[in-house]
């Protein structure tokens, strides 16, 4: 069973336009973290949530953490073409001591 | 430079030697992940260890794969007598250990394991 489950799996957009991707989980959080792997190259973290409801913005993208710290989004506006590669989540499950990735959702942006 | 520290990033190795993948964290971290990634895929969880204690291995397989963090040096992850299904990017992650930090891993730039 997956805890993390991210969707949509694949994203292929134009440029300039607006996207969000989620992350579900049945399970509460004490944190999530998103982090954006490119093509080659390890995971980067791009923010942590902490609080439920909590809104986080990085340039043009927008991270929340559901109010029950369940669930959590990324919305990336006017997508350029250096967004291309693969978000995860991440997070550390109440009942294990490890952090564990959703499956993620890997984004395409067309020129 | 101050980053998770992986080394070889690529390794080339028969049916039946042994690969051995190393991993130096981040200055003042005392945790370490172990995750492997096939083409295409997301991260899955291998083992997850403290210096000189394994935490959690429930990802490892059972045989031919070890890890470990010594009190000196770097965490090691060794594949004895390796298949061609060993064949993957091994990625390492670092945390500090305490607190909610704790969750926030930073990640070397992976070994990408070939075995021919």
């Amino acid at each position: 069973t997956q805890l993390l489950e991210q969707s949509p799996q694949f994203l292929s957009i134009q440029e300039g336009e607006n996207l969000t991707v989620y992350c579900n989980s049945s399970s509460v959080f004490s944190s999530l973290q998103w982090y954006r792997q490119e093509p080659g190259e390890g995971p980067v973290l791009l923010v942590t949530v902490v609080t439920g409801g909590e809104v986080k913005k990085l340039k043009r993208l927008t991270f929340q953490f559901g109010d029950a710290r369940k669930d959590s989004s990324l919305h990336i506006t006017a997508a350029q073409t250096g967004d291309t590669g693969l978000y995860l989540c991440a997070g550390e499950h109440s009942s294990a001591s490890k952090i564990i990735f959703g499956s993620g959702t890997r984004l395409s942006i067309r020129p | 430079n101050a980053g998770v520290m992986q080394n070889p990033r690529h390794l080339v190795r028969r049916r039946g030697q042994e690969a051995r993948l190393r991993c130096s964290p981040m200055k003042g971290h005392s945790h370490v992940y172990w995750y492997r990634q096939l083409p295409e895929e997301g991260l899955k969880f291998m083992v997850y260890l403290q210096k000189e204690n394994i935490i959690d291995e429930s990802g490892m397989p059972k045989e031919r794969f070890s890890a470990e963090f010594p009190k000196e040096g770097p965490s090691i992850l060794r594949i004895q007598q390796v298949v061609r299904g060993d064949s993957a990017a091994y990625f390492c992650a670092s945390s500090p250990g305490e607190g909610t930090a704790n969750t926030e891993a930073f990640f070397g730039q992976g070994t990408r394991l070939t075995v021919v």
